[in-house]
């Protein structure tokens, strides 16, 4: 059974950081691309973030470009969200997301097949 | 960028069918969505893959209440037989040039 369990959220001020975690198993993890995506609250999905099964390729929302870094460590079956700079409208539920395949070249086509149950991110003084 | 446009919300009564529409953008047509579900505090739940040739592939577990289909630009989600717990937010999602994109969720309301 795919279970994905998010940790590291918090309340953050503004300029703050954080980082987010996320264990996976029941899978062969490092085969699979992986994403984070968020929910503010009372709004719809937004994706943030995605990673290749390696690593080797990391793609961005433009409003998190330069200030989260995704990464993830497959000797341990953890995805991470390094967030930084935070704003306001940073505030969400960070969810972690299994893709259904790996991105095997620069282009990623894959869809999210799996979801964590997240973890609230508040940015506020 | 394609965009997804879903309305704002639906209802239909316990044990009667609704069918949910998501309309890709101009150009972008020929796209394969998934359907989320997401109830009320939970967190996401995939539903399915639909192709523009309205076949689709349910996620693990997926009731056969739940059936997808196609007609040019727009995508359908279909509940039939509807319970209580599918009073639920409903998203659909594609990707294109390594960006994945929602709609803004249909919000189902079972009577």
């Amino acid at each position: 059974e795919v279970q994905l369990l998010e940790s590291g959220g918090g309340l953050v001020q503004p300029g703050g950081s954080l980082r987010l975690s996320c264990a996976a198993s029941g899978f062969t993890f490092t085969t699979y691309a992986m994403s984070w995506v968020r929910q503010a609250p009372g709004k719809g999905l937004e994706w943030v973030s995605s990673i290749s099964g390696r690593g080797d390729y990391t793609y961005y929302t433009d409003s998190v470009k330069g200030r989260f870094t995704i990464s993830r460590d497959n000797s341990k079956n953890t995805l991470y969200l390094q967030v930084g700079s935070l704003r306001a409208e940073d505030t969400a539920v960070y969810y972690c997301a299994k893709h259904d395949r790996d991105c095997s070249s620069a282009t990623c086509q894959a869809y999210f097949d799996y979801w964590g149950q997240g973890t609230l991110v508040t940015v506020s003084s | 960028q394609p965009v997804l446009t879903q309305s704002s919300s639906a209802s239909a009564s316990l044990g009667s069918s609704v069918k949910l529409t998501c309309t890709l953008s101009s150009g972008h047509s020929t796209y394969i969505i998934t359907w989320h579900q997401q109830q009320p505090g939970k967190a996401p739940r995939f539903l399915m893959r639909l192709e523009g040739s309205g076949s689709y592939n349910r996620g693990s577990g997926v009731p056969d209440r739940f059936s997808g289909s196609s007609s040019g630009a727009d995508r359908y989600l279909t509940i039939s037989n509807l319970q209580s717990e599918d009073e639920a937010n409903y998203y659909c999602e594609t990707w294109d040039s390594n960006t994945w994109v929602f709609g803004g969720g249909t919000k189902l309301t079972v009577l």
